[in-house]
């Protein structure tokens, strides 16, 4: 079976542009997780959803926003990209959320 | 969030057994401990999790003390595959469903 699937897997943006990310999770999975990772850092949570809804929201700016389809892939999105969000953002899937979560190898984001 | 501790580097001989030390003292009793890795610059893999009881799969083992406020993760045979950064992480309970990633433990495995 595929694991989680993430793309693409590399993106360069300029400063001010917007950025949208997708994840398609383990087949039967319906929550997914979004994380950021700075280089250096540990993976930090942004979303979690399940069934379309969101269950979840870490420290990050509006700028940052997501959303999950019907067939429960997800979408991460970006607006008024800074040079801060340079990082490589990895989505996780659930079963339901609450089980273990498996990752994706992530979308490498550099924005000059 | 029940916060975890662990050491922020160590080196292993390839095969010898691999021990890695979390700490966890704030943990509660409906928060788990869970194991990931990452190789650099790829998603992090999970390994392993447990609650109270001694965990084994494929890839490690998890032991857990009595009082719950530590745990070891051992990988019983190392291999250069398995030079990575190692998570500790607590979740469940009051936390949520989110998983809090540290600094982990930069693993070094030498030949």
């Amino acid at each position: 079976d595929a694991g989680v699937t993430q793309s693409p897997t590399h993106l360069i943006k300029t400063r001010g542009q917007h950025v949208t990310l997708r994840c398609s999770p383990i087949s039967g999975h319906k929550s997914v997780s979004w994380y950021q990772q700075v280089l250096g850092q540990g993976p930090q949570f942004i979303f979690q959803y399940y069934e379309k809804e969101e269950r979840g929201r870490g420290n990050f700016p509006d700028r940052f926003s997501a959303r999950q389809f019907p067939n429960y892939s997800s979408e991460l999105n970006v607006n008024a990209l800074l040079l801060g969000d340079s990082a490589l953002y990895l989505c996780a899937s659930s079963l339901t959320g609450a089980e273990t979560q498996y990752f994706g190898p992530g979308t490498r984001l550099l924005v000059l | 969030d029940a916060k975890t501790t662990q050491p922020t580097s160590m080196d292993c001989a390839e095969g010898r057994a691999a021990n890695l030390p979390c700490n966890h003292s704030t943990i509660s009793g409906n928060e788990y401990v869970y194991w990931y890795r990452q190789i650099h610059s790829q998603g992090p893999q999970y390994i392993i999790h447990g609650l109270k009881n001694n965990e084994t799969n494929e890839m490690a083992s998890l032991i857990i003390t009595e009082d719950r406020k530590s745990s070891t993760l051992i990988l019983p045979h190392a291999t250069l595959r398995d030079t990575a950064v190692y998570y500790c992480i607590v979740r469940g309970g009051a936390a949520g469903n989110k998983l809090t990633f540290g600094g982990g433990t930069r693993v070094l495995v030498k030949p």
